[in-house]
């Protein structure tokens, strides 16, 4: 079994839709996690760290359940400019080590 | 600023060929990584250094050799490369310790012919 599992998509969603990616982790003993944002050909970049409570940035919203270690991140009014891939990331305690998932491929056509 | 930059942006390189790819950044980060990512992958940890002693190699062939001279720059030397070597290298840097938000240089995109 991956550490961090993600569906690979891709998801072709319209212009203004809600779209929601979700990822879960082998580690109980991780202790941060992130969703990082991948253009094509370009870095990734974080886009939001996850906490417990959950965490709200404009359109974009990232939950996390540790008890049955599962991420979500949901987008809302999708744009053009959010296509691109979404990485799930995971870092284990007391390590710089960051574990990624295979990324989901979101595509937002007009 | 939340920039770390690498150079070249593109390498072109034969199999018996020695190159160098840096990476520098400025945030005072004391951890810093290379990356190998090959296409509709996700980056693959190759290094990590930490107060600039390396305390992560990913049993990364010896063709690949790290440096990091101080604080602020990291080396990644290539020699003797294979085909498949041929990938994104991406150089991130962050706050060691654990659980820190890792922040990545535009990588190097590398053809070994």
């Amino acid at each position: 079994r991956k550490e961090v599992e993600q569906d690979p998509g891709p998801f072709n969603v319209p212009e203004g839709a809600t779209v929601a990616f979700n990822c879960t982790y082998s580690n109980s003993a991780s202790q941060s996690f992130f969703w990082y944002r991948q253009d094509c050909r370009k870095e990734p970049k974080l886009l939001m760290s996850v906490y417990s409570s959950g965490n709200e940035d404009g359109r974009f919203t990232a939950q996390l359940n540790r008890a049955s270690q599962y991420i979500s991140l949901l987008i809302r009014d999708s744009k053009l400019s959010d296509s691109a891939t979404y990485l799930c990331v995971v870092n284990s305690r007391n390590t710089d080590k960051l574990i990624f998932g295979t990324g989901t491929r979101l595509q937002v056509f007009p | 600023d939340t920039e770390v930059t690498q150079t070249p942006k593109h390498l072109v390189m034969g199999m018996t060929n020695k190159k160098s790819l840096k990476c520098e950044q400025h945030m005072g980060h004391r951890a810093m990584y290379w990356y190998k990512q090959k296409a509709k992958k996700p980056p693959e940890l190759m290094f990590v250094y930490s107060y600039e002693k390396l305390s992560i190699n990913e049993s990364v062939p010896s063709r690949f050799s790290p440096e990091c001279p101080n604080s602020s720059l990291l080396n990644l030397h290539l020699h003797a490369l294979q085909p498949e070597d041929s990938a994104l290298y991406l150089c991130a840097s962050s706050h060691p310790g654990g659980g820190e938000t890792q922040y990545f240089g535009p990588g190097t995109r590398l053809l070994v012919l």
